[in-house]
This record gives C-alpha cells, sequence and structure tokens, in this order.
C-alpha cells in the first residue's frame, strides 16, 4: 500500500523560532498533498492543499505567511511554522493524492509543541 | 458545503458486543464517504470508504457501513467488539465536484472504549 512518512515525530522548540515539517510519499508520487492540524480531542482540519510545482492554496482563517508549504517535488512537501507561538502548538497531518489512487494517504503525523 | 455530523462523540461497548458509530452528512454533490481510525498518538488509517459503487461497504477488522442516501447516513458497525478496537474514529466526506474537488471534510470524531 502507499506509504506517507512524516519528520519529525515530535519537535519542541521555543516560542519565536521557526520549525519544518516534511511530508514524503515513499513509493508513489504525490501529485495533491493536504496540511491538516488537530488541536487536543478535536477533529482534524484541513489546513491548505498543495499541487506539485504551484503555489498552496490555503484555507479561509490560515495565515500564509505564518504556515509555509512549498510542494517542490511529486514526493516531498514541507510546511515551515514561522515565528512559533504557544498556540501553534498542535497536532500537523499531511496527507498524499496520487495519480492512481482515489484515496489520500495520511502520514503519522507531527506533534509540535512550543514552549 | 458539505459537512459531517458524528452524533456520538463517546460510545462505551463491552467485548463482544456490537459496535454502532453514527454518522450524518450533507453535500451538495454526489459525496463519496470514509471511515478512519486513529489510535493515540499515531495517524489515520482507513478503515473503509465508499464512492457510489455498493452501498454496503465492508472494510477491514471486521467493520462495515451502509449508504443511506434517504437518510443522508454512512453508519459504522461491527458485531463484535474487541479491546483492540478501542480507538477515535473519524466519519469523512469527499466532495466529487466543483472547484473543491478531492477535498476531505472530517466529523467531529467518536471515542469508541471496549471494556473487558
Amino acid at each position: 500500500g502507499a506509504v506517507v512518512s512524516q519528520h519529525p515525530s515530535r519537535v519542541i522548540c521555543k516560542s519565536g523560532t521557526s520549525v519544518k515539517i516534511e511530508c514524503r510519499s515513499l513509493d508513489f508520487q504525490a501529485t495533491t498533498m493536504f496540511w491538516y492540524r488537530q488541536f487536543p480531542k478535536q477533529s482534524l482540519m484541513l489546513m491548505a492543499t498543495s499541487n506539485e510545482g504551484s503555489k498552496a492554496t490555503y484555507e479561509q482563517g490560515v495565515e500564509k505567511d505564518k504556515f509555509l508549504i512549498n510542494h517542490a517535488s511529486l514526493t516531498l512537501s514541507t510546511l515551515t511554522v514561522t515565528s512559533a507561538h504557544p498556540e501553534d502548538s498542535s497536532f500537523y497531518i499531511c496527507s498524499a493524492l496520487g495519480r492512481n489512487y482515489n484515496e489520500q494517504f495520511f502520514g503519522p503525523g507531527t506533534r509540535l509543541t512550543v514552549l | 458545503a458539505q459537512s459531517v455530523t458524528q452524533l456520538d462523540s463517546h460510545v462505551s461497548v463491552s467485548e463482544g458486543t456490537p459496535v454502532l458509530l453514527r454518522c450524518n452528512y450533507s453535500s451538495s454533490y454526489s459525496p463519496s464517504l470514509f471511515w478512519y481510525v486513529q489510535h493515540p498518538n499515531k495517524g489515520l488509517q482507513l478503515l473503509l470508504k465508499y464512492t457510489s459503487a455498493a452501498t454496503l461497504v465492508k472494510g477491514i477488522n471486521g467493520f462495515e457501513a451502509e449508504f443511506k442516501k434517504s437518510e443522508t447516513s454512512f453508519h459504522l458497525t461491527k458485531p463484535s467488539a474487541h479491546m483492540s478496537d478501542a480507538a477515535e474514529y473519524f466519519c469523512v466526506v469527499r466532495r466529487a465536484g466543483g472547484t473543491s474537488y478531492g477535498k476531505l471534510t472530517f466529523g467531529q470524531g467518536t471515542i469508541l472504549t471496549v471494556h473487558p
């Protein structure tokens, strides 16, 4: 089956620093990748959709300049949380959609804690 | 617009008894529907999906769901709960057309607890 990895799985950083999270499709080419955010005891909220080689499309209320998304290749998308603050602490999950699939495959998630 | 409502935030059952997790949806387009399971601090795993074929869908680990268009429901069931089924379950709708093609909308989640 299709596998999606995320790195790191867990990160703790100081307020004001930037953190980069990687999402990789390991055995397929992902034409589209999605980034979600999940607060404790809540559901997943879509943050943005990225297509390889083009700018990401952000959902309403998501700050483009704070959550930078780059989808430079068909197997890699990155989410950079810039100038992180404690309220950015959350579980970030990516998913990938390949050409030959009709479902999204999810990564294991990255838990970000901002002190 | 599309939305998903999971009618129970928590469901508690005894091991060996049936499981019912309820989900209602609304969608302007013919939707695809999914159930995902999330164990603590783990990624999402697909249990089953409905994509306009058979209305009764069988998934992994003995789960199944029935798509009922007249009731706009997609309830998840399992005849006999196992301790390993304890997790959080998400009902998800995917838009099939329009400018938001492919986007997933998640329900609020239902936490399933299984007692010995």
